[in-house]
């Protein structure tokens, strides 16, 4: 059971727009920046955003994010047959002591 | 460029220490601001973080496994090592370890993982 909540799955056709969500809590989510990850099967993690909607020079803008409160939400617009992969939320939690959480992960399908 | 490798064991027996070692370069481990940590996923499964070692030696740990975790550094080497005991056939899982600017509150470059399997 991961500590942040995504959608296990989530798809969109071609060209359309679709998006994912990542819930926590104050702890993590509410106080700490985001990040949100892209793994294309048999690949490493790929960093897309960081500090909640900034994107790390080479990713496209079809790529953003948005956080508010204890959530946060990945769009992508212009769904391209390479979007399919994996994609993971992940921030600091400062419970207990100060640790990172990841989200279970959807998996995003394009029809 | 920012590179990273893991490198060590790809099966272990249930109670070993699986010891894996994190080449890295393109960067200095000691640089200010650096953190090398180190993520794992279970094959089909979420990514779970293990911990961090910072440019000042500093470490974080995760939580619910910080008892048979241990990171070290070889700064001869520009390597970080991950040391983890007891290991267990649900340990099994792809390890990877990443980078952390110092813009970027997370991992902003991962190694390719290596995959780690525990049986007897």
């Amino acid at each position: 059971q991961s500590v942040l909540t995504q959608p296990p799955s989530v798809s969109a056709a071609p060209g359309q727009r679709v998006t994912i969500s990542c819930s926590g809590s104050a702890s993590n989510v509410g106080t700490n920046y985001v990040s949100w990850y892209q793994q294309l099967p048999g690949a490493a993690p790929k960093l897309l955003i960081y500090d909640n909607n900034k994107r790390p020079s080479g990713i496209p803008d079809r790529f953003s994010a948005s956080k508010s409160g204890t959530s946060a939400t990945l769009a992508i617009t212009g769904l391209q047959t390479g979007d399919e992969a994996d994609y993971y939320c992940g921030t600091w939690d400062d419970t207990i002591s100060a640790h990172v959480v990841f989200g279970g992960g959807s998996k995003l399908t394009v029809l | 460029q920012i590179t990273l490798k893991e490198s060590g064991p790809t099966l272990v027996k249930p109670t070993q220490t699986l010891t894996l070692t994190c080449t890295c370069s393109g960067f200095s481990i000691t640089a200010y601001g650096v953190g090398v940590g180190w993520v794992r996923q279970p094959p089909g499964k979420a990514l779970e973080w293990l911990g961090i070692t910072y440019w000042d030696d500093d470490k974080r740990y995760s939580p619910s496994l910080r008892s048979r975790l241990t990171i070290t550094r070889d700064t001869s080497k520009n390597q970080v090592v991950l040391r983890m005991t007891n290991m267990d056939p649900v340990d099994t899982a792809t390890y990877y370890c990443a980078h952390r600017g110092t813009s970027v509150t997370l991992f902003d470059s991962w190694g390719q993982g290596m995959l780690v399997t525990v049986s007897s």
